[in-house]
């Protein structure tokens, strides 16, 4: 139990879907992140949040649309996503950000696929 | 582009022995981390070395930087089956307001009992 929880754990949609990705952090932690795993690609980071403000946003499509209502939550809106954007999406949450950016704990991912 | 970089890509060995990664990466940094995730599992923290240390050690886990030649080793003795997973590690690059932390693409450890 890292403290960070993902739900759902497996999702499966079509391309004209809308659904959304939950991630909640039970740590106390000030920033919160979304990271997309591929097969055989590296870890692409998506977003960062620091107190609930967007300060990254890793030039990523405009149908993943995330959402940080206060600094326990952040959700990941999906829709008319791609076959090509099926993958493991990590929430992740750190006690600050910025340089001296820290450990970051990682929930146990949302595994996407997209038909 | 990526900032750290492992090498070897993937790293079979048996169990006892130690197992060496490597990571190399482009920038100044403030910290370098390395995290362990088990197959389509979230990413677990192993250790963090900062740019003003050169060595840290946590039970069987050894972690060596140098910043002049921007690079990092983890060294993982007397490895057992379950030590079997992907390595990563992963930096903040500067400078940087957003925390940007960016993994290389991993090393695959398999350890055969």
């Amino acid at each position: 139990e890292t403290g960070v929880t993902q739900t759902p754990r497996h999702l499966v949609m079509g391309m004209t879907n809308k659904k959304s990705l939950k991630c909640e952090q039970h740590l106390g932690h000030n920033a919160m992140y979304w990271y997309k795993q591929s097969a055989k690609k590296p870890l692409e980071l998506m977003f960062v949040y620091n107190f609930k403000e967007q300060t990254e946003n890793n030039s990523v499509p405009s149908r993943f649309s995330p959402e940080c209502p206060n600094s326990s939550h952040l959700f990941l809106h999906l829709h008319t996503l791609q076959p090509e954007d099926s993958a493991l999406y990590l929430c992740a949450s750190s006690q600050r950000t910025g340089e001296g950016t820290g450990e970051l704990f990682f929930g146990e991912g949302s595994r996407l696929t997209v038909l | 582009s990526q900032q750290g970089e492992e090498d070897p890509q993937a790293l079979s060995i048996q169990e006892g022995e130690n197992a060496t990664m490597n990571c190399s990466y482009k920038t100044s940094i403030n910290n370098l981390q390395w995290y362990r995730q088990n197959s389509g599992r979230g990413l677990v923290h192993l250790i963090l070395i900062r740019s003003n240390e050169r060595e840290k050690h946590s039970g069987r886990l050894r972690v060596t930087l140098d910043t002049s030649k921007k690079s990092s080793s983890l060294l993982i003795t007397a490895s057992r089956a379950a030590d079997t997973a992907s390595y990563f590690c992963a930096t903040v690059s500067l400078p940087s307001n957003t925390g940007k932390l960016i993994f290389g693409q991993g090393t695959t450890l398999q350890v055969k009992p």
